[in-house]
């Protein structure tokens, strides 16, 4: 069964204290790891797609990465207005919907 | 990316009644996708709806009690029957795939159930 764990739960950091998300997954054929960012009483915004091994994006303060069996989502240098729940996603095996993590909670205080 | 304009965006029911959710798109899709969010959980399929076709659920949720119309490929309606409070939640609608837009969620209905 395909499974997506994310940790650790809750991050709290400093502004400027940088840090990483973990997300790891247990998929029979990566067809793509998605990123969202997830505001109180609001839907998922996307982030990143990631494809294979070895590929890096970024976007401002956030540079997600991919190896066979993990993503990491880096936070460099946060501020405050970078709290949010961050979620990440694989495709079901119908290729179609996705399988979300619990997600993490990152709280970045002044 | 597509906008989705979801509504209503909270509402509180006493339990046994029923409550539609809406899904409006301004683009026209193949797949639209239904998501529940539980207190404190991330966010789980409920079904996938295609225009002029049956929806196809998910395991543990079945079509009576979250029946789901898709009379066109820029609406849908999902409709939580019989509610109790355990069906309190977020429900998100989703459109989208693979490609530099992934997929572009609604902003979600709260609902409390009382």
């Amino acid at each position: 069964e395909d499974q997506v764990t994310q940790s650790p739960e809750a991050l709290r950091l400093q502004e400027g204290e940088s840090s990483s998300l973990n997300c790891s997954y247990t998929v029979s054929g990566l067809r793509g790891l998605f990123w969202y960012r997830q505001d109180p009483g609001k839907g998922p915004e996307f982030l990143f797609t990631l494809y294979s091994a070895g590929e890096e994006k970024e976007k401002e303060r956030l540079k997600a990465t991919l190896t066979k069996k993990e993503s990491f989502l880096h936070i460099t240098a946060p501020k405050p207005e970078d709290s949010a729940t961050y979620l990440c996603a694989v495709p079901t095996q119908a290729g179609t919907a996705l399988i979300f993590g619990k997600g993490t909670t990152l709280s970045v205080s002044s | 990316s597509a906008v989705i304009s979801q509504k209503p965006s909270r509402d509180i029911c006493q339990r046994g009644t029923s409550l539609t959710i809406q899904c409006q798109v301004d683009s026209q899709v193949t797949m639209m996708f239904w998501y529940r969010q539980q207190p404190g959980q991330s966010l789980t399929l409920i079904a996938t709806a295609n225009q002029g076709s049956e929806a196809t659920y998910e395991s543990g949720f079945v079509i009576d009690k979250f029946p789901i119309s898709r009379p066109n490929l820029t609406f849908s309606t999902l409709t939580v029957s019989n509610m109790s409070p355990e069906d309190s939640s977020i429900y998100l609608c989703s459109v989208g795939g693979y490609g530099g837009g992934g997929y572009t969620f609604g902003s979600g209905t709260r609902l409390t159930v009382v």
